[in-house]
């Protein structure tokens, strides 16, 4: 069946630092790829997505990008904010009406 | 954008209480709706799908006789907890495709359940 893996947290940076969560997965076909945040206490808001090979995700200064062959979609920001602190969900879907699979979640904690 | 509104946010109950979880889509018609719950610091498992005008579909595991779902009309799901318990507390989110060619899924805000 479909899953997906992501690196553990938590991960601590500081103001400004470079950011990247690893975000594996299997599937069978070719899923639709997403990335989710989590604020404290709230539901999900989908932060970026992609639905074939090759497209890059963005969103807000965050990057990912959907690479078939390492079957990988990692998200990245150059430069993060104390704002940026939630968890990060990383998910896929095979087909339009089916429901998400998600991974573990990182925590994202950004100390000034 | 589409709307999932939830509600309610938080809600205390004692234990052999039922409780009542509603999901409404705002402003797109939703045929299937899902429910997910969340515990302290993990990710999301899914519950069960809601389809409108028929039977819930649970995962293995799910009690459907302890969680029932109702997805009575387009734009509302609803999710009872009967005879809640301790164990029972969690958060729970419903979800929505919003009917987007790009699989677009949306979330409701999120009940955070607690037993006592």
């Amino acid at each position: 069946g479909n899953s997906v893996t992501q690196m553990e947290g938590p991960v601590t940076l500081s103001e400004e630092a470079f950011l990247t969560i690893n975000c594996t997965y299997t599937a069978t076909g070719y899923p639709s790829l997403f990335w989710y945040v989590q604020y404290p206490g709230e539901g999900l808001q989908l932060l970026l997505k992609a639905t074939k090979a090759d497209d890059k995700g963005s969103n807000k200064g965050f990057e990912a990008t959907y690479r078939k062959e390492t079957t990988s979609f990692h998200l990245e920001k150059g430069s993060v904010q104390v704002s940026d602190s939630a968890v990060y969900f990383c998910a896929l879907t095979s087909s339009g009406n089916t429901p998400l699979v998600f991974g573990k979640g990182t925590r994202l904690s950004v100390i000034a | 954008g589409a709307v999932v509104s939830q509600h309610p946010s938080w809600v205390i109950c004692k234990s052999g209480t039922s409780v009542k979880i509603e999901c409404r889509s705002l402003d797109f018609q939703a045929t299937t709706m899902f429910w997910y719950r969340q515990f302290p610091k993990q990710s999301l498992m899914l519950m069960a799908t809601s389809n409108e005008g028929s039977k819930a579909t649970y995962e293995q595991g799910v009690e459907k006789d302890k969680f029932l779902i109702n997805h009575a009309s387009l734009t509302l799901s609803t999710l009872t907890v009967t005879s809640a318990h301790p164990e029972d507390s969690s958060f729970y989110i419903c979800s929505a495709r919003a009917g987007l060619g790009d699989y677009g899924y949306t979330f409701g805000s999120g009940t955070r359940l607690t037993v006592v």
